[in-house]
């Protein structure tokens, strides 16, 4: 099975500052997806930022943004001007195309935003 | 609102006992699943759906079973509750189709004490 490393558990950031959250994979496949969740104390996941293993271009969302690195299977994310409503669980996440469309997910990173 | 509805959103079991766990989408998603949420595990696929008729096993489907009578609904049955079993549920869905880049739709998640 493919494995997703968040080796961040805890991040903090500075309101209106910009922080970057890591994740790596493990895969044999040369195409899939790559996701971003958040995860508030809500408990709801919002998908944050999708990101296809063809595309070189890096996708953005507004404030948010990824660094994708194929060949080292790397996907960070980016938050920009970080907001108080920023705070959460980010989850990292992978989906292959021959995986009958199941997701592995990564074991979360908890981002604190301090005013 | 469309989207994925779970009921219970919290619920208390007793060592033994038996619940299901509703779960229902509106968006005429081919796809469900199952996922529980550990402390620091990430989510982990208990059991999916491809269509109505026919479900197959995720990597923790031990202690669960479900049904997929119609594209709408994917109850997950817990039997003889244990305390291994506490955790937080999500259900899921998305829809497959070719070319099509494809996020979760999220339930808000059920939060379920075994004791």
């Amino acid at each position: 099975a493919q494995t997703v490393t968040q080796s961040q558990p805890e991040m903090s950031v500075q309101e209106a500052e910009t922080v970057t959250l890591s994740c790596t994979y493990d895969t044999s496949e040369s195409d899939y997806y790559l996701f971003w969740y958040k995860q508030p104390p809500s408990r709801q996941m919002i998908l944050v930022i999708r990101q296809e293993a063809y595309k070189q271009q890096n996708a953005t969302e507004n404030r948010f943004s990824v660094n994708f690195q194929k060949a080292a299977k790397s996907f960070s994310l980016k938050i920009s001007d970080s907001q108080l409503g920023d705070a959460a669980m980010y989850f990292c996440a992978y989906r292959g195309s021959d995986t009958g469309n199941q997701f592995y997910f990564g074991t979360g990173t908890s981002l604190t935003v301090i005013p | 609102n469309a989207g994925v509805t779970q009921t219970p959103k919290f619920r208390i079991l007793k060592i033994g006992q038996s619940m299901t766990l509703q779960c229902a989408q509106d968006m005429n998603h081919n796809y469900m699943y199952w996922y529980r949420q550990d402390p620091g595990m990430g989510l982990k696929l208990i059991y999916y759906s491809v269509g109505a008729g026919i479900t197959d096993k995720g990597e923790v489907p031990n202690g669960y079973n479900v049904s997929r009578s119609t594209t709408e609904d994917f109850p997950l049955r817990l039997e003889l509750a244990a305390p291994s079993q506490t955790s937080v549920y999500f259900c899921a869905s998305s829809y497959t189709g070719t070319g099509v880049l494809n996020g979760y739709t999220f339930g808000s998640g059920t939060r379920l004490t075994v004791v």
